[in-house]
Protein backbone atom coordinates (compact mmCIF):
# COMPACT_ATOMS: atom_id res chain seq x y z
CA UNK A 1 0.00 0.00 0.00
CA UNK A 2 1.41 3.81 0.11
CA UNK A 3 2.20 5.01 3.12
CA UNK A 4 3.20 8.80 4.19
CA UNK A 5 4.35 9.19 7.75
CA UNK A 6 5.00 12.42 9.84
CA UNK A 7 5.17 13.18 13.38
CA UNK A 8 1.25 13.99 14.60
CA UNK A 9 2.76 17.17 16.30
CA UNK A 10 5.48 19.20 17.49
CA UNK A 11 6.04 22.61 19.33
CA UNK A 12 8.60 25.03 19.15
CA UNK A 13 9.76 28.31 20.94
CA UNK A 14 9.48 31.28 18.59
CA UNK A 15 12.70 32.58 16.78
CA UNK A 16 13.89 29.51 16.93
CA UNK A 17 14.45 26.49 13.73
CA UNK A 18 12.40 23.27 13.21
CA UNK A 19 12.31 20.37 10.70
CA UNK A 20 9.52 18.32 9.98
CA UNK A 21 9.74 15.18 8.63
CA UNK A 22 8.19 12.93 6.26
CA UNK A 23 8.82 9.66 5.24
CA UNK A 24 6.71 8.08 2.34
CA UNK A 25 6.09 4.53 0.19
CA UNK A 26 4.82 5.12 -2.71
CA UNK A 27 3.90 3.23 -6.14
CA UNK A 28 5.39 5.37 -8.03
CA UNK A 29 7.45 9.12 -7.52
CA UNK A 30 6.84 12.29 -9.42
CA UNK A 31 7.19 14.93 -7.15
CA UNK A 32 6.79 16.00 -3.15
CA UNK A 33 4.74 18.73 -1.85
CA UNK A 34 4.04 20.86 1.37
CA UNK A 35 1.23 22.11 2.43
CA UNK A 36 0.43 24.55 5.39
CA UNK A 37 -3.41 24.28 6.45
CA UNK A 38 -4.44 27.24 9.39
CA UNK A 39 -6.80 25.76 11.61
CA UNK A 40 -10.16 25.93 9.90
CA UNK A 41 -8.67 27.10 6.60
CA UNK A 42 -7.86 25.76 3.22
CA UNK A 43 -4.12 24.45 2.52
CA UNK A 44 -1.62 26.34 0.87
CA UNK A 45 1.09 25.41 -1.27
CA UNK A 46 4.66 26.12 0.31
CA UNK A 47 6.86 23.58 -1.96
CA UNK A 48 7.63 21.27 -4.49
CA UNK A 49 10.35 19.35 -5.01
CA UNK A 50 11.21 16.38 -7.46
CA UNK A 51 14.67 16.57 -7.71
CA UNK A 52 17.24 15.56 -4.86
CA UNK A 53 18.65 18.14 -3.09
CA UNK A 54 17.35 21.43 -1.29
CA UNK A 55 14.84 24.51 -2.27
CA UNK A 56 14.89 27.55 -0.40
CA UNK A 57 12.06 29.89 0.00
CA UNK A 58 12.83 32.62 1.84
CA UNK A 59 11.93 31.34 5.83
CA UNK A 60 10.96 28.04 4.40
CA UNK A 61 13.26 25.05 2.57
CA UNK A 62 12.39 22.15 1.57
CA UNK A 63 14.50 19.14 1.02
CA UNK A 64 14.08 15.27 -0.86
CA UNK A 65 16.03 12.51 -0.90
CA UNK A 66 14.30 10.06 -3.23
CA UNK A 67 16.31 6.98 -2.73
CA UNK A 68 15.62 7.38 1.02
CA UNK A 69 12.00 7.81 0.70
CA UNK A 70 12.54 11.44 2.76
CA UNK A 71 11.44 14.91 2.59
CA UNK A 72 12.03 17.63 5.59
CA UNK A 73 10.72 20.96 5.80
CA UNK A 74 12.74 23.14 7.90
CA UNK A 75 10.97 26.73 9.50
CA UNK A 76 14.04 29.32 10.16
CA UNK A 77 13.06 32.20 12.76
CA UNK A 78 9.66 30.70 13.65
CA UNK A 79 7.18 33.14 13.87
CA UNK A 80 3.77 32.50 16.04
CA UNK A 81 1.98 32.98 12.21
CA UNK A 82 3.87 29.95 12.00
CA UNK A 83 1.50 27.88 14.29
CA UNK A 84 -0.30 25.33 11.58
CA UNK A 85 -0.72 22.01 10.62
CA UNK A 86 1.83 21.12 7.43
CA UNK A 87 1.00 18.42 5.04
CA UNK A 88 3.33 16.25 2.87
CA UNK A 89 1.82 14.80 -0.04
CA UNK A 90 3.37 12.64 -2.72
CA UNK A 91 2.43 12.66 -6.63
CA UNK A 92 2.01 9.11 -7.50
CA UNK A 93 2.87 7.12 -10.75
CA UNK A 94 -1.00 7.68 -11.24
CA UNK A 95 -0.14 11.13 -10.96
CA UNK A 96 -2.60 11.43 -7.97
CA UNK A 97 -1.32 13.28 -4.55
CA UNK A 98 -1.08 10.68 -1.30
CA UNK A 99 -1.03 12.83 1.32
CA UNK A 100 0.13 12.47 4.99
CA UNK A 101 -2.23 12.70 8.27
CA UNK A 102 0.05 16.27 8.74
CA UNK A 103 2.20 17.60 11.27
CA UNK A 104 0.56 20.48 13.75
CA UNK A 105 3.30 22.71 14.49
CA UNK A 106 2.79 24.60 17.89
CA UNK A 107 4.94 27.77 18.62
CA UNK A 108 5.37 28.54 21.94
CA UNK A 109 6.46 32.43 23.20
CA UNK B 1 -14.47 35.95 -7.98
CA UNK B 2 -11.09 34.88 -7.95
CA UNK B 3 -9.69 31.65 -6.95
CA UNK B 4 -11.84 29.20 -6.22
CA UNK B 5 -15.31 29.37 -4.38
CA UNK B 6 -17.01 26.69 -2.90
CA UNK B 7 -20.83 26.73 -1.37
CA UNK B 8 -22.06 25.80 1.57
CA UNK B 9 -19.74 27.53 3.79
CA UNK B 10 -21.22 24.57 6.21
CA UNK B 11 -24.36 22.34 6.49
CA UNK B 12 -26.39 20.28 8.86
CA UNK B 13 -28.05 17.27 7.17
CA UNK B 14 -30.32 14.46 7.59
CA UNK B 15 -29.65 11.12 6.78
CA UNK B 16 -31.26 10.09 3.81
CA UNK B 17 -31.03 13.90 2.10
CA UNK B 18 -29.82 14.36 -0.92
CA UNK B 19 -27.36 17.33 -1.03
CA UNK B 20 -24.64 18.77 -3.89
CA UNK B 21 -21.36 20.49 -2.80
CA UNK B 22 -20.86 23.32 -5.42
CA UNK B 23 -17.36 24.45 -6.67
CA UNK B 24 -16.23 27.11 -8.61
CA UNK B 25 -12.69 28.38 -10.43
CA UNK B 26 -11.92 31.15 -12.26
CA UNK B 27 -8.67 30.53 -13.15
CA UNK B 28 -9.41 28.43 -15.90
CA UNK B 29 -7.55 25.10 -14.79
CA UNK B 30 -8.30 22.20 -16.66
CA UNK B 31 -7.98 20.09 -13.69
CA UNK B 32 -10.47 19.83 -10.22
CA UNK B 33 -11.03 17.57 -7.68
CA UNK B 34 -12.77 16.66 -4.42
CA UNK B 35 -11.35 15.81 -1.18
CA UNK B 36 -12.32 15.00 1.98
CA UNK B 37 -10.76 15.83 5.19
CA UNK B 38 -10.93 13.94 8.25
CA UNK B 39 -9.14 14.02 11.86
CA UNK B 40 -6.45 11.95 12.25
CA UNK B 41 -6.31 11.38 8.53
CA UNK B 42 -4.75 12.48 5.39
CA UNK B 43 -6.61 14.24 2.78
CA UNK B 44 -8.47 11.40 0.58
CA UNK B 45 -9.94 12.11 -3.37
CA UNK B 46 -13.39 11.46 -3.81
CA UNK B 47 -13.46 12.00 -7.59
CA UNK B 48 -11.47 14.28 -9.91
CA UNK B 49 -12.27 15.76 -13.71
CA UNK B 50 -8.83 16.22 -15.63
CA UNK B 51 -10.64 18.44 -18.59
CA UNK B 52 -14.34 19.41 -18.73
CA UNK B 53 -16.36 16.04 -19.72
CA UNK B 54 -14.47 13.70 -17.93
CA UNK B 55 -14.32 12.63 -14.30
CA UNK B 56 -12.69 9.54 -12.56
CA UNK B 57 -13.04 7.94 -9.45
CA UNK B 58 -10.34 8.83 -6.35
CA UNK B 59 -9.31 6.89 -3.40
CA UNK B 60 -13.05 7.21 -1.70
CA UNK B 61 -15.69 7.54 -4.11
CA UNK B 62 -18.83 5.36 -2.83
CA UNK B 63 -21.74 7.51 -2.09
CA UNK B 64 -20.81 10.52 -4.01
CA UNK B 65 -21.18 11.50 -7.64
CA UNK B 66 -20.18 14.44 -9.75
CA UNK B 67 -20.02 15.87 -13.30
CA UNK B 68 -17.93 18.47 -15.38
CA UNK B 69 -20.33 20.02 -17.69
CA UNK B 70 -17.85 23.00 -18.12
CA UNK B 71 -14.30 24.23 -16.85
CA UNK B 72 -15.21 26.10 -14.70
CA UNK B 73 -17.83 23.99 -12.02
CA UNK B 74 -17.02 20.43 -10.86
CA UNK B 75 -20.41 20.06 -7.80
CA UNK B 76 -19.97 16.99 -5.76
CA UNK B 77 -23.49 15.49 -5.09
CA UNK B 78 -24.12 13.14 -1.92
CA UNK B 79 -27.65 11.16 -3.27
CA UNK B 80 -28.71 9.48 0.16
CA UNK B 81 -26.31 11.23 3.06
CA UNK B 82 -24.95 8.79 6.05
CA UNK B 83 -23.14 9.60 9.33
CA UNK B 84 -19.70 8.37 7.97
CA UNK B 85 -19.67 11.33 5.41
CA UNK B 86 -19.30 13.92 8.07
CA UNK B 87 -16.33 15.69 7.32
CA UNK B 88 -14.71 19.43 5.66
CA UNK B 89 -14.78 18.75 2.18
CA UNK B 90 -12.37 20.93 -0.37
CA UNK B 91 -12.33 21.81 -3.76
CA UNK B 92 -9.10 22.17 -5.60
CA UNK B 93 -7.94 22.99 -9.05
CA UNK B 94 -4.56 22.87 -10.84
CA UNK B 95 -2.99 23.70 -14.09
CA UNK B 96 -1.92 20.47 -15.89
CA UNK B 97 -1.18 21.79 -19.05
CA UNK B 98 2.03 22.87 -17.57
CA UNK B 99 2.78 19.21 -18.58
CA UNK B 100 3.75 16.04 -16.56
CA UNK B 101 7.49 17.49 -15.85
CA UNK B 102 5.81 20.70 -13.69
CA UNK B 103 4.59 21.35 -10.64
CA UNK B 104 1.53 20.96 -11.41
CA UNK B 105 0.44 22.29 -7.93
CA UNK B 106 -3.31 22.13 -6.88
CA UNK B 107 -4.77 25.77 -5.24
CA UNK B 108 -7.48 24.53 -2.70
CA UNK B 109 -10.86 26.16 -1.82
CA UNK B 110 -12.16 27.72 1.55
CA UNK B 111 -13.74 24.03 1.98
CA UNK B 112 -17.76 22.68 2.91
CA UNK B 113 -18.24 21.64 6.67
CA UNK B 114 -20.60 18.72 6.54
CA UNK B 115 -22.03 17.39 9.37
CA UNK B 116 -25.06 13.95 8.67
CA UNK B 117 -27.16 12.87 11.88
Amino acid sequence: GQNIDQPTEMTATEGAIVQINCTYQTSGFNGLFWYQQHAGEAPTFLSYNVLDGLEEKGRFSSFLSRSKGYSYLLLKELQMKDSASYLCAVRDSNYQLIWGAGTKLIIKP
Amino acid sequence: IAGITQAPTSQILAAGRRMTLRCTQDMRHNAMYWYRQDLGLGLRLIHYSNTAGTTGKGEVPDGYSVSRANTDDFPLTLASAVPSQTSVYFCASSDSSSGQGGADTQYFGPGTRLTVL
